[in-house]
C-alpha cells in the first residue's frame, strides 16, 4: 500500500522557468513532509521540509506548499537551473522514526 | 565533518546466503535508519536504531535484522537471501530529538542476489 505517491515519473522544464513537482499522500496522521534530491550513484540529499502546521515553506529558489485538505504537497523551483536535474523524492512521517517515500520524479532542466 | 559512509559499494550473493551491510553515521548523530530501494521505486523503511535499540520497523520479515554499536555505526543483516532482496540499501543517520526529521543518507550498497 503506497501511502505517498508521485504520479509523474518525469518532468522536463526549460532553464529559467518554474518546475512544479507534485506529491499526494493518504495518511492524515502524517505530520511532517520532506523533499529529497538524488543524483545517480549518490544517496538522497535533504532539500526542504514542512510541518503539518504550516502551508508554505520557502528556502531560496525552493518552496514547498502543503494542502492538508487535499492531502497534497508540491515543490516549486524558481528559476530552474540545469544543476537541478535529478530525481526528486517526497517523503512523509508520523513522528520521527518512520518515513514513507514516494517513487520519485525525474526532473530534467533543459539549457 | 564526515558524512555517512556505507560498505561495500556493490555485492553479489546467491539465493539462500546471508549478507551483512555496514554503515558509519555522520559525526554527532545517534540514530540510524535503513531503507531498501528497489529499481524504479522510492526507499522503503526497514528499521531504525536509536541508542543501540530498535526504534521502529517497517513491513520487513524477521530475516532482516540490525545492530547499532556504541560508536553509532550500524549493520544490516539479511538471512536466507531471496531474489527479490536485490536492491539498493541505504542507511541514513540523524540526531534524534522530538523535532528532528532531517536524515542524511549514505551512497548505498547495491546488492544483487542470483
Amino acid at each position: 500500500d503506497q501511502q505517498v505517491k508521485q504520479n509523474s515519473p518525469s518532468l522536463s522544464v526549460q532553464e529559467g522557468r518554474i518546475s512544479i513537482l507534485n506529491c499526494d499522500y493518504t495518511n492524515s496522521m502524517f505530520d511532517y513532509f520532506l523533499w529529497y534530491k538524488k543524483y545517480p550513484a549518490e544517496g538522497p540529499t535533504f532539500l526542504i521540509s514542512i510541518s503539518s502546521i504550516k502551508d508554505k515553506n520557502e528556502d531560496g529558489r525552493f518552496t514547498v506548499f502543503l494542502n492538508k485538505s487535499a492531502k497534497h504537497l508540491s515543490l516549486h523551483i524558481v528559476p530552474s537551473q540545469p544543476g537541478d536535474s535529478a530525481v526528486y523524492f517526497c517523503a512523509a512521517s508520523e513522528g520521527v522514526n518512520q518515513f514513507y517515500f514516494g517513487t520519485g520524479t525525474s526532473l530534467t532542466v533543459i539549457p | 565533518e564526515t558524512g555517512v559512509t556505507q560498505s561495500p559499494t556493490h555485492l553479489i550473493k546467491t539465493r539462500g546466503q546471508q549478507v551483512t551491510l555496514r554503515c558509519s553515521s555522520q559525526s554527532g548523530h545517534n540514530t540510524v535508519s535503513w531503507y531498501q530501494q528497489a529499481l524504479g521505486q522510492g526507499p522503503q523503511f526497514i528499521f531504525q536504531y536509536y541508542r543501540e535499540e530498535e526504534n521502529g520497523r517497517g513491513n520487513f520479515p524477521p530475516r532482516f535484522s540490525g545492530l547499532q554499536f556504541p560508536n553509532y555505526s550500524s549493520e544490516l543483516n539479511v538471512n536466507a537471501l531471496e531474489l527479490d532482496d536485490s536492491a539498493l540499501y541505504l542507511c541514513a543517520s540523524s540526531f534524534w530529538q522530538a523535532s528532528s526529521y532531517e536524515q542524511y543518507f549514505g551512497p548505498g550498497t547495491r546488492l544483487t542476489v542470483t
